[in-house]
């Protein structure tokens, strides 16, 4: 059972529009989440988190909003570069040790 | 920043032999460490939680006699594939907490890209 879902394997964006990638958890004690950009070949890097207590997280041109009702949270990158071309990965924790839980990720590319 | 770094970035085996992967936390002591496997088109998921002085823990469905772990100090950790087949084939990537907090981001090494022919 996935906990942790990322729906669209793909978004495509022109450059300098609003690019959205959503996710949705199942698991109601996840209370931390993060966003992750990983290219080709490389590890993920951490992009940006939101604790549970928060509904928007902002930082330069990435917020991530949580709605923890729907369970469901969005990372909005405004405007969309070509540098942004990755894949994005959603994490989810449920406090204490318990480890990070992926969702399979968006390969979203920015078309100049 | 703080860096962790994993060495070799890419590794071709043939089957039967082994094969070590190392991650480092270059700038921070890292008392946990964790190794995850990225499949084609799939989600990273955990396979172990490496413990600096202590025993590795494993998630369910992952060999431990397979993934050896060890951790010996607070700056390195190493993961051995023994007796590799083509199925173990995959992208290792090994991450490290910089803060205590498990609130604190994870830090990723760049991966191994591990082909066994």
């Amino acid at each position: 059972d996935q906990q942790v879902k990322q729906n669209s394997p793909s978004l495509s964006v022109q450059e300098g529009r609003i690019s959205i990638l959503n996710c949705d958890y199942t698991n109601s004690m996840f209370d931390y989440f993060l966003w992750y950009k990983k290219y080709p070949a490389e590890g993920p890097t951490f992009l940006i988190s939101i604790s549970s207590i928060k509904d928007k997280n902002e930082d330069g041109r990435f917020t991530v909003f949580l709605n923890k009702s729907a369970k469901h949270l969005s990372l909005h990158i405004v405007p969309s570069q070509p540098g942004d071309s990755a894949v994005y990965f959603c994490a989810a924790s449920g406090g204490g040790n318990t480890p990070l839980v992926f969702g399979k990720g968006t390969r979203l590319s920015v078309i100049a | 920043g703080a860096v962790v770094s994993q060495h070799p970035s890419r590794v071709i085996c043939k089957s039967g032999t082994s094969v070590k992967i190392e991650c480092r936390s270059l700038d921070f002591q890292a008392t946990t460490m964790f190794w995850y496997r990225q499949f084609p088109k799939k989600s990273l998921m955990l396979m172990a939680t490496s413990n600096e002085g202590s025993k590795a823990t494993y998630e369910q469905g992952v060999e431990k006699d397979k993934f050896l772990i060890n951790h010996a100090s607070l700056t390195l950790s190493t993961l051995t594939v023994t007796s590799a087949h083509p199925e173990d084939s995959s992208f290792y990537i090994c991450s490290a907490r910089t803060g205590n907090s498990y609130n604190s981001p994870l830090h990723f090494g760049n991966g191994t890209r591990l082909t066994v022919t």
